[in-house]
């Protein structure tokens, strides 16, 4: 199995909802991602887990918390957002924090805040 | 910021003919990768690179690094029209940071 599986694939939210964005892998991977997207933009890093633990935060706004309950999963709970953070939301994994492998995506979620 | 900066940022070109797509870095790496995109969708890694290798190839695919100009490049010889879609090179500081995409390249292979 190598894929990287991302739920829902689209989310459309209030600003004041409440939500989660879910990532799981299964293939041992001990570093998961995530990435946010914007049309026509690159993906931008915003949190990097490594063995379970947040190594890397972007600067990411509090309205974004992420959680890795375990080494397969991945969650991104989102709070309060904004319009602009409508964007798809990238969730990978590589097999060992900075030991430069490929890493795997999921398709993503395509979130929309109204 | 973003590491790596592609040109051109879009490439229209007809099937079967060859697609190059460059990439710039500013700073010293261990590999630069290279992703594909399709409209929306997630990425997939195409080829590594290391920075101790000059050239790779995988199938119509292939890469060039040339660390003294930070700089590769993508070829995509004899195009088909499925190849159309964004491509984006990646980059990992020395260091151990995640990677670092550049801006990205929109291919379209017309049929």
């Amino acid at each position: 199995d190598t894929e990287v599986t991302q739920t829902p694939k689209h989310l459309v939210m209030g600003m004041t909802n409440k939500k989660s964005l879910k990532c799981e892998q299964h293939m041992g991977h001990r570093a998961m991602y995530w990435y946010k997207q914007k049309a026509k933009k690159p993906p931008e890093l915003m949190f990097v887990y490594s063995y379970e633990k947040l190594s890397i935060n972007e600067s990411v706004p509090s309205r974004f918390s992420p959680e890795c309950p375990n080494s397969s999963l991945l969650n991104l709970h989102l709070h309060a957002l904004q319009p602009e953070d409508s964007a798809l939301y990238l969730c990978a994994s590589s097999q060992e924090p900075g030991q430069h492998t490929e890493a795997f995506f999921g398709q993503g979620t395509r979130l929309t805040v109204v | 910021s973003q590491q790596g900066e592609e040109d051109p940022q879009a490439l229209s070109i007809q099937e079967g003919e060859n697609a190059t797509m460059n990439c710039s870095y500013k700073t010293s790496i261990n590999n630069l990768q290279w992703y594909r995109q399709n409209s929306g969708r997630g990425l997939v890694h195409l080829i590594l690179i290391r920075s101790n290798e000059r050239e790779k190839h995988s199938g119509r695919l292939r890469v060039t690094l040339d660390t003294s100009k930070k700089s590769s490049s993508l070829l995509i010889t004899a195009s088909r029209a499925a190849d159309t879609a964004s491509y984006f090179c990646a980059t990992d500081r020395i260091g151990n940071t995640p990677l670092v995409f550049g801006k990205g390249t929109r291919l379209s292979v017309i049929a």
